[in-house]
């Protein structure tokens, strides 16, 4: 079965820090990997996608995550870290194998960031 | 392009009252998902409908939720009755073709008293 894990469910950073959240995937056929992200009182915003294409992905807002098939990781960074990053931050594997193609997420990962 | 809407954007019902909630897909996207995230767990998959056909229900989590998708357009999702456990918030995302990105809605969260 698919899964994802997110290490940290808060994790604090300065303002002008590296972000780094952590997600690690577990699939039985070559995933669909997303990072999304929640801001407060909105919905869910793709960051960036990896479909087996390029491993380093760039995506909005200046985040970028490389997937790694040896660590069966798909980290997201973000070299500078600003107050508006301020969020929650969710990794997501697409279940090909079931042909339906439904999410299964993480349990997220708050970001906080100290001015 | 407007994207994916849902109302309400929150919902306050007392245990054993029926609640409603509705999607509307982004237009032209086959295909229609439901999720739920209760407080302080993961998003998880509810159902998945290609048009106006549930292709995978599994998520569902017993069978006093409903859903329909009439004519392939917006869809419903009825709890009824509502029990306790039934407080989250409510996702809906649609996509074009199968293995396209899913646009997600803002949500409905449903507090059951």
């Amino acid at each position: 079965a698919q899964s994802v894990t997110q290490l940290g469910s808060h994790v604090s950073v300065s303002e002008g820090a590296l972000v780094l959240l952590r997600c690690n995937y577990s699939s039985s056929v070559p995933p669909y990997l997303f990072w999304y992200v929640q801001y407060p009182n909105q919905g869910l915003q793709l960051l960036l996608k990896y479909t087996s294409a390029a491993t380093l992905v760039k995506g909005i807002n200046g985040f970028e995550a490389e997937f790694k098939k040896s660590e069966t990781s798909f980290h997201l960074t973000k070299p500078s870290a600003h107050m508006s990053d301020a969020a929650e931050y969710f990794c997501a594997v697409s279940d090909r194998k079931s042909g339906t193609y439904k999410y299964i997420f993480g349990t997220g990962t708050r970001l906080k960031v100290l001015a | 392009e407007a994207g994916v809407t849902q109302f309400p954007s929150h919902s306050v019902i007392e245990k054993g009252q029926t609640v409603t909630l509705r999607c509307d897909p982004i237009s032209g996207h086959d295909n229609l998902y439901w999720y739920r995230r209760v407080m302080g767990k993961e998003i998880k998959f509810l159902l998945h409908f290609v048009k106006e056909s549930k292709q995978d229900e599994s998520g569902m989590p017993n069978n006093r939720f409903l859903a329909e998708r009439t004519g392939g357009t917006y869809s419903t999702l009825k709890v009824q009755p509502a029990e306790l456990e039934d407080s989250g918030v409510y996702f809906c995302a649609s996509s074009q073709g199968l293995a396209d990105t899913q646009y997600f809605g803002p949500g409905t969260r449903l507090t059951v008293l």
